[in-house]
Order: C-alpha cells, then structure tokens, then sequence
C-alpha cells in the first residue's frame, strides 16, 4: 500500500529564507507525482506535476525535484515570502485516475 | 470561470441523519472524486468517477454513495451520519488527456459536523 510522508509537519521561517519541503513515498511505481498549496478554509491549488520520467519542474521561485528510485521529492522555495504561508501537500499517483496525499507541511513566513 | 462548487459550504448534522453534498464543474471534466481531510491529516479519497455512468470506491468509501448521471454533477449522498464523519469535504475534477499534465481541481470544501 501507498503511504505518503512529508517532512516537517510545521516550519516558520523568516522573510527571503529559501527553504525545501520534503516529500517520501514507499511505493517507488508511480505515474507522477504533484505538488498542492492549500490556504486556511480553501481547496487545494496544483503548483507543480512531475511526470514520473522527468527529474524536475519550474514555476517561478518554485522548483520540484523527484527522485523514483529513492521514494523523494523536495519543494524547494526560493526567497521566501509572507504570502508563501500556507500547507503544501504532495500527492502521488500509481495510475491516471487517483491521488494519495502526503499529511502536509504547514509554512508559516513572517515578516 | 466557475470550475468545481460545491454546496453546501457549512452543515451541522445530527447523528443518523441523511444529506448529499452537491459536486458540480463547467469544465466538461471526465474524472471527479471525492476526499475528505480530518484535522492535520492529509486527504482520503472516497468515491472516484471516470465518465457518467461509471462511479468506483476509493479508499474510505462505507457510509457514502455517489452517483454520476451527467458529466457535471457527482453528488455525494450519506445515509447514516456518524461522528466518524465529521470532516471536511473536497470535491475535485480532471480532465481525461493525460498530456494535458493531469491539472486537477478542487472546489473550496464543504465543512460537515456529525453531532
């Protein structure tokens, strides 16, 4: 079975720190995987989706890495900012049709 | 652009009542899904449909039903409620075209109390 673990459960960070957020999962079979921000009382947004042959993806001061092989990603987050705060979810899929969901990293950036 | 909604946004039930949970989207999606997130804890896929029609389990299907009669709508009925299903509840669509790069969306959640 499918778990996904993600690592820290919290962080706060100061303004224009770059940070990375960690993503494990146990079964190394999967189609892609994606990066979520979630705001308080909001769904989830798609930040970024890496197919399971590619090692990386950019969107502006954000890049995500994956490595099948190991089990990981990370979420790298350049100069951070107070709009940043938010949870980050990774979800992985072994097919075209469902997600499974890391418990979340909840990033709190102050000023 | 409207994407999912959902409704309703907030409910308190009592035990052992009933009520379903409007899902609709305007992006002619294939696939919708239903999750719940408990406090701290990342989502639980419930019920999945990949077209009208055609409805599956996810991982934590018992006490719901869905049902897919048009590509739009994907309500989620539960039959029993249960302080087990205090919870909020994500309704999300995708499109079939796996080049597209798979985008899903989420509604805003429907934030449901089981007293």
């Amino acid at each position: 079975k499918q778990e996904v673990t993600q690592i820290p459960a919290a962080l706060s960070v100061p303004e224009g720190e770059n940070l990375v957020l960690n993503c494990s999962f146990t079964d190394s079979a999967i189609y892609n995987l994606q990066w979520f921000r979630q705001d308080p009382g909001k769904g989830l947004t798609s930040l970024l989706l890496i197919q399971s042959s590619q090692r990386e993806q950019t969107s502006g001061r954000l890049n995500a890495s994956l490595d099948k092989s190991s089990g990981r990603s990370t979420l790298y987050i350049a100069a951070s900012q107070p709009g940043d705060s938010a949870t980050y979810l990774c979800a992985v899929s072994r097919n075209t049709d469902k997600l499974i969901f890391g418990t979340g990293t909840r990033l709190q950036v102050f000023p | 652009n409207a994407g999912v909604t959902q409704t309703p946004k907030f409910r308190i039930l009592k035990i052992g009542q009933s009520m379903t949970l409007q899902c609709t989207q305007d992006m002619n999606h294939n696939y919708m899904y239903w999750y719940r997130q408990d406090p701290g804890m990342g989502l639980k896929l419930i019920y999945y449909s990949v077209g009208a029609g055609i409805t599956d389990k996810g991982e934590v299907p018992n006490g719901y039903n869905v049902s897919r009669s048009t590509t739009e709508d994907f309500p989620l009925r539960l039959e029993l409620a249960a302080p087990s299903q205090t919870s909020v509840y994500f309704c999300a669509s995708r499109t079939r075209r796996v080049l597209s790069g798979n985008t899903i969306y989420f509604g805003e959640g429907s934030w449901l109390t089981v007293v």
